[in-house]
């Protein structure tokens, strides 16, 4: 099965500055790529996703890269806010049984923003 | 739009007790709904993925007789922990999909405690 390795496991970054968390895919079928942002105790919130068929995509401060040639995607937020500080999660779909596209979670990555 | 809720949200029981969570897709026709399981500090593992209408199906490791998973309806499935064990107490959250969309939309997620 699909395997979505994730770091790092913790970042710290002041506020203003850039974070990167990159995640790396087994499965070389997968086709579809979610970020996902989960405050403390909460649902996780979709904040971006990438396509197999699309190498980069943006909104606003988050950008989301992928290379499918290495098996990889990256998160990138520019111009970090405290409200960023959250723990985020990269996954990977692959078609399951039964027609539903099942997600491959990364281990998590709690990202701080420090004032 | 794409809202899911869930109920209850929280729950404390006996050991041995059975325990249903609900999960609901109050604005769109869900159908193919996932549950996963949700340790402290840890990532979103997928228990089994629900077809409206058909049996789920289970990821490896996890029990269908212990984890009774029913899909009745566009909008329903619920997840029935069977003779709960304070091992069995976590974070447990659904999510729901459409037919033809890869994104999965979170519920809040239910906490149980088993005592």
């Amino acid at each position: 099965g699909e395997n979505v390795e994730q770091h790092p496991s913790t970042l710290s970054v002041q506020e203003g500055d850039s974070a990167v968390i990159k995640c790396t895919y087994s499965d070389s079928a997968s086709n579809y790529f979610p970020w996902y942002k989960q405050e403390l105790g909460k649902r996780p919130q979709l904040i971006i996703d990438i396509r197999s068929n699309v190498g980069e995509k943006k909104d606003q401060r988050i950008a989301v890269t992928l290379n499918k040639t290495a098996k990889h995607f990256s998160l990138h937020i520019t111009e970090t806010q405290p409200e960023d500080s959250a723990v985020y999660f990269c996954a990977a779909s692959i078609r399951g049984t039964g027609g539903g596209n099942k997600l491959t979670f990364g281990t998590g990555t709690q990202l701080k923003v420090e004032l | 739009g794409a809202v899911v809720s869930q109920h209850p949200s929280w729950v404390i029981c006996k050991s041995g007790t059975s325990v249903k969570i609900e999960c609901r897709s109050l604005d769109f026709q869900a159908t193919t709904m996932f549950w996963y399981r949700q340790f402290p500090k840890q990532s979103l593992m997928l228990m089994a993925t629900s077809n409206e209408g058909s049996k789920a199906t289970y990821e490896q490791g996890v029990e269908k007789d212990k984890f009774l998973i029913n899909h009745a309806s566009l909008t329903l499935s619920t997840l029935t922990v069977t003779s709960a064990h304070p091992e069995d107490s976590s974070f447990y959250i659904c999510s729901a999909k459409t037919r033809y969309q890869e994104t999965q939309y979170f519920g809040p997620g239910t906490r149980l405690l088993v005592l």
